[in-house]
């Protein structure tokens, strides 16, 4: 068992639409929690950033950290066909370097 | 610019060859990793360096050799490349103050005939 789970997808939306992302993960020595938005032929970059359990809200953007499910989730507000992507989520504990644990990846359409 | 350049961006070689990646960063970070990224499997760290005196296998580190020539350059290495290298490499950067946050690379597409 992989000790971070992500469905792959593909999930396609109309635009406009609420879109929740979601990974799961065994490890509960994890505390740092972000989302990585990849471009095709890109490298990933950062979107949310969170630690421990909680929500964060940026722009049509929010990130939620569940540590007694060991669950997170992104949610993305009136998606739009830029947010088309591939989303990866990553976690890592404190201590042991900044090693960090990935997700496969979601990849999303978004349609017009 | 770029803040963090990975050369080349592609490349195709044979079973057998000697194949050297590079990474560079104008980001000022101390630490750098390298990754790759297969589909189904996700982004695996292959080796990481804390500085230049310091490095560190990863998840993934047989068949790979590294180098950090400098604090901005670190330089990924194949010895004798194999097709299950067939991948997409990633070099990224992060420094210790705030979060940490790890800055990637474009990424080189490697294809072992």
């Amino acid at each position: 068992q992989k000790e971070v789970e992500q469905d792959p997808g593909p999930l396609s939306v109309p635009e406009g639409a609420i879109v929740s992302l979601n990974c799961t993960y065994s490890n509960s020595a994890f505390q740092y929690f972000m989302w990585y938005r990849q471009y095709s032929r890109k490298g990933p970059e950062l979107l949310m950033y969170t630690y421990s359990s909680g929500n964060k809200e940026d722009g049509r953007f929010t990130a939620q950290v569940d540590k007694s499910s060991k669950y997170i989730s992104l949610f993305i507000r009136d998606s739009q066909p830029s947010d088309s992507a591939t989303y990866l989520c990553a976690m890592r504990s404190t201590g042991g370097g900044n090693k960090l644990t990935f997700g496969t990846g979601t990849q999303l359409k978004v349609e017009l | 610019d770029a803040d963090v350049t990975q050369t080349p961006r592609n490349r195709i070689t044979k079973t057998g060859k000697r194949i050297m990646l590079e990474c560079s960063q104008t980001k000022g970070h101390d630490r750098m990793y390298w990754y790759r990224q297969d589909p189904g499997l996700g982004l695996r760290l292959i080796y990481y360096s804390f500085d230049v005196k310091d490095i560190n296998k990863g998840e993934i580190s047989d068949g790979y050799s590294v180098s950090r020539q400098a604090q901005a350059k670190f330089s990924l290495s194949l010895e004798s490349a194999i097709p299950n290298q067939t991948a997409l490499y990633f070099c990224a950067t992060s420094d210790l103050t705030g979060t940490d946050t790890q800055y990637f690379g474009p990424g080189t597409r490697l294809t072992v005939l």
